[in-house]
Parts: structure tokens; C-alpha cells; sequence
């Protein structure tokens, strides 16, 4: 069955380190975001992409950075700067061509990240 | 810019209770509306949605009119159960086309319902 997959679902940094977030997709869809939850605050968005190669900004981007090689894939680092990562962690997508409108956006389970 | 605003949480109801979540939006031009639900440890589920005005979404016993008039897409249901347990975002989208592409999020209500 086509879906998002996030991995892992648990994950533990230390301070001062970066850490990856995975995020792959067979559903073929072109656009690709990551969202921030946090108690209290529903999401906000940190970095979206509508195609390969491209990507931009969303509302909290400080002390994130992502890539967008594939379609299928949309990696998001949780960098050194990131004053306060601990949170919840959702990708998700949608195809343009058939109306994000119509059918929504898939979200992916997520990723605990917990600094320690 | 876009915004959604829905009633703050938590609500309590006891099982069989009818649930209205309010939910109001401000956005330049037509937006297409989406409740989401997100269940204990887990991603989102799209709900119900609805692309025009005076549409009403429904799904498994919930749901949404679409009130251009009022800016409103309130959540019902006429009778919980406890598995409707879960935080209840409500969301937006513009049309179509560019940075529109962005879904628009409410703060979520969180509802238990007890048995």
C-alpha cells in the first residue's frame, strides 16, 4: 500500500548534535513537508517542498535544514542551533496535480525526538 | 495571512453525547477546509473535508458544513464513542498553484470521551 514512512519513530540526541529525520514516500506525490507539534500549539511548518531540487522556508525554519534529491525522499537535520528540539515530528504530502484541494494531504506517523 | 482558530480543549463528554468543535478561518479568497484527527502516538488522518461553500463533509458519523457566511467549519457528531478519543485538528488550503500549497492548522481540541 502507497504511504508515507517515517523513520525512527523514537529518537534521543545529545546536545550539540545534529540529527536526521527520515521521510520516504510511494505515493508519487510532488510536494513534501515537515511539520513541528508541540503541546498546546498544534503544527507549524518547517521547510516544504513542491519539487526535486527545490524547497522552501516555512514558519519556524531556524536550526533546520532539509534536502529533496529524490522524489520519494525528503530528509529533514535537526541542527546544533535549534534552540528547543524536542518535539513531534510529521512529514507530509500531497500532489499538486491532483488538487490538494480535493484529496488533502497524507501524514506520515511521525518522529519523537527527545534531546537528553 | 491564512489563520484557524477552534475552541480550546480539552472537552470531556460521556459516551453517546452529541460533539460540536468550533472551528473559524481567515483567508483571502476560497479556501478548501479539512478536519484531521490524530490519535495517541500517531500521524494525522484526514477526516472529513470540503472544497465550497455550503459543501458538507461527513465521514464514520462526523461532520462539516462549509459557512462562507460565518468563516466556519464546525465539528458534530450526534452520539461519541470512546474510540473518538483523539486530538481534532482543524486545517486550510487555498485553492491551487504555488505557495499555496500550505495547510493551515488550528491549535487542536483534545477530546475524551469516558464511558
Amino acid at each position: 500500500d502507497g504511504g508515507i514512512t517515517q523513520s525512527p519513530k523514537y529518537l534521543f540526541r545529545k546536545e550539540g548534535q545534529n540529527v536526521t529525520l527520515s521521510c520516504e514516500q510511494n505515493l508519487n506525490h510532488d510536494a513534501m513537508y515537515w511539520y513541528r507539534q508541540d503541546p498546546g500549539q498544534g503544527l507549524r511548518l518547517i521547510y516544504y517542498s513542491q519539487i526535486v531540487n527545490d524547497f522552501q522556508k516555512g514558519d519556524i525554519a531556524e536550526g533546520y535544514s532539509v534536502s529533496r534529491e529524490k522524489k520519494e525522499s525528503f530528509p529533514l537535520t535537526v541542527t546544533s542551533a535549534q534552540k528547543n528540539p524536542t518535539a513531534f515530528y510529521l512529514c507530509a504530502s500531497t500532489s499538486p496535480g491532483q488538487g490538494p484541494s480535493l484529496y488533502g494531504y497524507t501524514f506520515g506517523s511521525g518522529t519523537r525526538l527527545t534531546v537528553v | 495571512g491564512n489563520s484557524v482558530t477552534q475552541m480550546e480543549g480539552p472537552v470531556t463528554l460521556s459516551e453517546e453525547a452529541f460533539l460540536t468543535i468550533n472551528c473559524t478561518y481567515t483567508a483571502t479568497g476560497y479556501p478548501s477546509l479539512f478536519w484531521y484527527v490524530q490519535y495517541p502516538g500517531e500521524g494525522l488522518q484526514l477526516l472529513l473535508k470540503a472544497t465550497k461553500a455550503d459543501d458538507k463533509g461527513s465521514n464514520k458519523g462526523f461532520e462539516a458544513t462549509y459557512r462562507k457566511e460565518t468563516t466556519s467549519f464546525h465539528l458534530e457528531k450526534g452520539s461519541v464513542q470512546v474510540s473518538d478519543s483523539a486530538v481534532y485538528f482543524c486545517a486550510l488550503t487555498k485553492g491551487s498553484g504555488g505557495s499555496n500549497y500550505k495547510l493551515t492548522f488550528g491549535k487542536g481540541t483534545l477530546l475524551t470521551v469516558n464511558p
